[in-house]
């Protein structure tokens, strides 16, 4: 298994602003997943972090408003940009921790709550 | 597209009622499936994870079964304690990871 630290846990923004959040692995990992959970729904990917290349974003998601940076095999930061009480979500960082079998691991997630 | 669906959305039963929950999927050519527990504001903890090749998986009170050809999952959680209240999603991973909307359980002391 995978331990993963997401920081900040939680916090308030005012509108227009930028906020970044970091997440650190245990262990050297591959890829890395950042998730979108808004209030009342599931979970939707944003993009898939590779190290040492530019992050894959999904369909509705773009790098101007979600840069992500991927310095090595066990850090990686999302920013959530201009933000508006839209972004207001939960935002979770996922890594592949187990060998060869797939196996999805969570941090504790950030809860963003933009006024 | 893959679409993941659980039923029912909420559960509410007393303490060492066994649970059932489901999980359903359009497309069967998955490589795994993954049942996770969240809890309120919180980020997801894995349960159990089940391979394409296999039918079942265990662990402590819980059980999930797989049946890729119906496509569909279902969690069994034995003896059920207020400590087991949460949500609970199932996750399809056809090499990307397709997460349903989650069945929310209150379980009554």
């Amino acid at each position: 298994s995978a331990v993963i630290s997401q920081k900040p846990s939680r916090d308030i923004c005012q509108r227009g602003t930028s906020l970044t959040i970091q997440c650190q692995v245990d262990s050297q990992v591959t890829m890395m997943f950042w998730y979108r959970q808004q209030p009342g729904q599931s979970l939707t990917l944003i993009a898939t972090a590779n190290q040492g290349s530019e992050a894959t974003y999904e369909s509705g998601f773009v790098i101007d408003k979600f840069p992500i940076s991927r310095p090595n095999l066990t850090f990686s930061t999302l920013t959530v940009s201009n933000m508006s009480p839209e972004d207001s979500s939960i935002y979770l960082c996922s890594v592949d921790g187990g060998i060869n079998t797939g196996e999805l691991f969570f941090g504790e997630g950030s809860r963003l709550t933009v006024l | 597209k893959q679409e993941v669906t659980q039923i029912p959305a909420a559960l509410s039963v007393p303490e060492g009622e066994n649970l059932v929950l489901n999980c359903s999927f359009t497309d069967s050519a998955i490589y795994n499936l993954q049942w996770f527990r969240q809890d309120p504001g919180k980020g997801l903890t894995s349960l159990l994870l089940i391979q394409s090749s296999q039918r079942e998986q265990t662990s402590g009170r819980l059980n999930a079964s797989l049946d890729k050809s119906s496509g569909r999952s279902t969690l069994y959680i034995a003896a059920s304690q207020p400590g087991d209240s949460a949500t609970y999603l199932c996750a399809v991973n056809d090499y990307k990871l397709s997460f349903g909307a989650g069945t929310t359980v209150t379980v009554r002391a």
